[in-house]
Parts: C-alpha cells; sequence; structure tokens
C-alpha cells in the first residue's frame, strides 16, 4: 500500500520568507507527527498529533513554526520569517497502534535550505 | 533533549564482519526500538524489543536489552555494503511519542 508522502522533496527559500510543508500519512493511521534532522545528527521532535486531541508541541523551537492536521489526514508545517538555521531535512511519520506499541512509518522528508 | 545515545558515533568495518551499535538511555521505558536510514532520508523500522524482553532476533538482526543499564545494543551478523546506513536507537514511553537518538553511522567496505 502507499506510504507515507511528503511535498515538497526539496524546497529553496530566501531568509525571511514563509515555507509550508505537507505531509500525507498512511490512510488510518490516527497519529502523526514532526521531526527536524540537521545535517549528520539525530530526529528533533517537533509535533505530534493523536486523533481529535490537542496536540503535543512540546518541540516546536520557536513561535515561527505552526503545524495543522486537517480532518484528521493531511498535515502542514509552516514556518514563518524563515531564518538560516531552519535548514534541515524535515520528515513526517504516522503511526498506528499495532498490538501493545506503536510503529512509525516515515516519509522521505523535506530538505529546506534557507538562503 | 535525546533520550538515547547511540556509541559508536560512526563504526566502519569490512563486508562480512558483525557490526555492533550500542544505545543508552535515561529514564524507564515500555520498549525500545532500532531504525535505519539511509541516504538523510526517511527511516525505517527494524526491531522492537519490550521491556520484559532481553534478546530478540530478526534475520541478521539480534537486539538485546538490559534494562538495569537502560542499554540496548544492535547486532548485524554477516555484514553486507546494503548495511551501510545510519541507525537510531528509539525509546516509548508509554505513549505514541518516540525519543530519538543521535545515530550510529555504519559504513560497510567491499
Amino acid at each position: 500500500g502507499a506510504g507515507v508522502s511528503q511535498s515538497p522533496s526539496n524546497k529553496v527559500t530566501e531568509k525571511g520568507k514563509d515555507v509550508e510543508l505537507r505531509c500525507d500519512p498512511i490512510s488510518g493511521h490516527t497519529a502523526l507527527y514532526w521531526y527536524r534532522q540537521s545535517l549528520g545528527q539525530g530526529l528533533e521532535f517537533l509535533i505530534y498529533f493523536q486523533g481529535n486531541s490537542a496536540p503535543d508541541k512540546s518541540g516546536l523551537p520557536s513561535d515561527r513554526f505552526s503545524a495543522e492536521r486537517t480532518g484528521g489526514s493531511v498535515s502542514t508545517l509552516t514556518i514563518q520569517r524563515t531564518q538560516q538555521e531552519d535548514s534541515a531535512v524535515y520528515l513526517c511519520a504516522s503511526s498506528r497502534r499495532q498490538g501493545d506499541h506503536y510503529e512509525q512509518y516515515f516519509g522521505p522528508g523535506t530538505r529546506l535550505t534557507v538562503t | 533533549s535525546q533520550q538515547g545515545e547511540e556509541d559508536p558515533q560512526a563504526l566502519s568495518i569490512q563486508e562480512g564482519e558483525n557490526a555492533t551499535m550500542n544505545c543508552s538511555y535515561k529514564t524507564s521505558i515500555n520498549n525500545l526500538q532500532w531504525y535505519r536510514q539511509n541516504s538523510g532520508r526517511g527511516l525505517v523500522h527494524l526491531i522492537l524489543i519490550r521491556s520484559n524482553e532481553r534478546e530478540k532476533h530478526s534475520g541478521r538482526l539480534r537486539v538485546t536489552l538490559d534494562t538495569s543499564k537502560k542499554s540496548s545494543s544492535l547486532l548485524i551478523t554477516a555484514s553486507r555494503a546494503a548495511d551501510t546506513a545510519s541507525y537510531f536507537c528509539a525509546t516509548g514511553q508509554g505513549a505514541q511519542k518516540l525519543v530519538f537518538g543521535q545515530g550510529t553511522r555504519l559504513t560497510i567496505n567491499p
């Protein structure tokens, strides 16, 4: 079946511009996650949506970052007034309960470059 | 802050050798998962071990978990060039949220 998809795959933007990154999770997965990965580093948790519950925004680095999940499916991560330090790969994942645990399925990521 | 800490940060071995990577964590967990990442893109789930398990196998992968030491190891036997990737451990703490470590970059030399 179809996996998690993200668009665009690459985005180059000028400092100060706003960007929107899109994630289409696997159908039926109730949870959706956004992570950020700087070059050669681990994954930095950004935000997590579960069903109709309030999202866990504890990982968002500043108020320039926001995310929405419409209709419990597609999610958009918005970065306003981009800065060079926002350059990274942004990864989206979705998951569903499998017995006593959750396994995350990742999209291919969006590589954001802020010039 | 990251919960898991992988060790070593980078590992380079010859094809056919075994590769061992370690992960340490700080808080109590329900399970620990290992993921692989090729070329800095999406991660792929490899194996999960529950907190009440000590060892688990999947093909050429062997995972151990020592909850008293808050550590886990991933062993890849008879390595292949295609195993070249970054490997991350992630800890599940009851909720769906996983906390990932910094990863080990594994290079298999032909």
